[in-house]
């Protein structure tokens, strides 16, 4: 499975936008990039995935480089609760149900 | 709509007893997995169900460990003779459709602890 790396941690401020960054040099073209948020003591939730193109909604952005090895989760204006650990994760769309978990980016957002 | 549910949230055994950890999917889900998530650490995978078929059960304990998502009812993940490494946070997640790149959808867990 292609894997993913992401920084342990990131600090931001509240009300200011925040970028995620997710390297995966290894995808492969059937590989859709997933983003998951975990809140404290609480199960992972969906935010966002993406193939090729630049996604929107409600939560994020998903800004993905051309050449596919990278990919970036924008959160247009943190709030508080929007700290948490946020997975990047890829799923091979063709065969593959499996999220291949990695450790994560905690994200801490500042007052 | 109801979310993915779990029970319990919380669950204490001591060595050698049995737990079981119960999941009921999403309204019109068939497809139910299961993760197990040790402190700091991201999720792995356990096994894959869907109503009444064990799909893929590789990421699963060879021994002690065991899951069935029959006909009616909930999935259970059944521990035997518990030990404290099996001690960790075990998520069930479910999703309409195989191979589908939409999201899984979550529960809140169960945080098993063993004495």
């Amino acid at each position: 499975d292609a894997k993913t790396t992401q920084p342990n941690s990131m600090e931001s401020n509240e009300e200011e936008p925040v970028h995620l960054p997710c390297n995966h040099s290894t995808i492969s073209g059937t590989d859709y990039i997933h983003w998951y948020r975990q809140l404290p003591s609480q199960g992972p939730e969906y935010v966002i995935h993406g193939l090729t193109s630049n996604v929107n909604n409600r939560m994020a952005s998903l800004a993905i480089a051309e050449d596919r090895k990278s990919s970036t989760l924008i959160l247009h204006r943190a709030t508080l609760r929007d700290a948490a650990v946020y997975y990047c994760i890829l799923r091979d769309g063709v065969s593959n149900y499996q999220l291949i978990w990695g450790a994560g980016t905690k994200l801490i957002i500042k007052p | 709509n109801a979310g993915v549910m779990q029970n319990p949230r919380h669950l204490v055994r001591r060595r050698g007893q049995e737990a079981r950890l119960r999941c009921s999917p999403m309204k019109g889900h068939s497809h139910v997995y299961w993760y197990r998530q040790l402190p700091e650490e991201g999720l792995k995978f356990m096994v894959y169900l869907q109503k009444e078929n064990i799909i893929d059960e590789s990421g699963m304990p060879k021994e002690r460990f065991s899951a069935e998502f029959p006909k009616e009812g909930p999935s259970i993940l059944r521990i035997q003779q518990v030990v404290r490494g099996d001690s960790a946070a075990y998520f069930c997640a479910s999703s309409p459709r195989l191979a589908d790149p939409y999201e899984q959808y979550f529960g809140p867990g169960t945080r098993l602890t063993v004495t």
